[in-house]
């Protein structure tokens, strides 16, 4: 069964510092993996997808990631923190026949200190 | 803008008494998904429906059921909520079709309190 592991329930950056949430994926077929933000008490909100296309995936608010089936991982950066990237993140993969359903890690939270 | 729209945004009901949830979209998307997310845990997904199709996640307790009336409205009705079913319920969206690669749309959650 496919599945992601995220590693770090809880990850604290300095305002300006790189942010790195780690996400290691399991599947014996490509996966089609995705990174969801959620801020206090709203929905989640996508960041961005791997669909095959291209290794290095480029998302919403200066994130990115990059896919290396060496290492079974889809981890999550940005070269400046920013206060307003408090939240919890969410990994997922897609998985189903019939509708697509997400398999979620179990999410890491996100704070930036001053 | 087309979006995903849950109400209410806070429901307090009491232990047993039957509480429906609501959800509505404008994407005109294929699937709605229901989801309960309680704290700091990842939303786990209790069922969806593909257009008409009901699809029940094995582990989603039989106190729960939805409803799909049309291709914008969904609801998540709990027959007797227990304390254990207070958490944030998540309504999504995905399409057109069934593709692994669409994302899915979520609505801001109904957050259930059960006294």
């Amino acid at each position: 069964a496919q599945s992601v592991t995220q590693l770090g329930s809880h990850v604290s950056v300095s305002e300006g510092a790189l942010v790195l949430l780690r996400c290691n994926y399991s599947s014996s077929v490509p996966p089609y993996l995705f990174w969801y933000v959620q801020y206090p008490n709203q929905g989640l909100q996508l960041l961005l997808k791997y669909t095959s296309a291209a290794t290095l995936v480029k998302g919403i608010n200066g994130f990115e990631a990059e896919f290396k089936k060496s290492e079974t991982s889809f981890h999550l950066t940005k070269p400046s923190a920013h206060m307003s990237d408090a939240a919890e993140y969410f990994c997922a993969v897609s998985v189903g026949q019939g509708a697509q359903k997400l398999v979620f890690g179990q999410g890491t939270r996100l704070t930036i200190n001053p | 803008d087309a979006m995903v729209i849950q109400n209410p945004r806070y429901q307090v009901t009491q232990f047993g008494k039957p509480v429906t949830l609501s959800c509505s979209q404008t994407l005109n998307h294929n699937v709605m998904y229901w989801y309960q997310q309680k704290s700091s845990q990842a939303p786990k997904l209790l069922f969806h429906y593909y257009d008409k199709d009901f699809n029940n996640e094995a582990d989603t307790p039989d106190n729960f059921q939805s409803r799909r009336p049309n291709t914008s409205f969904c609801f998540l009705d709990i027959r007797s909520p227990g304390l254990g079913d207070a958490a944030m319920y998540l309504c999504a969206t995905s399409g057109p079709g069934t593709s692994l690669y669409n994302e899915q749309f979520f609505g801001p959650g109904t957050r259930l309190t059960v006294l």
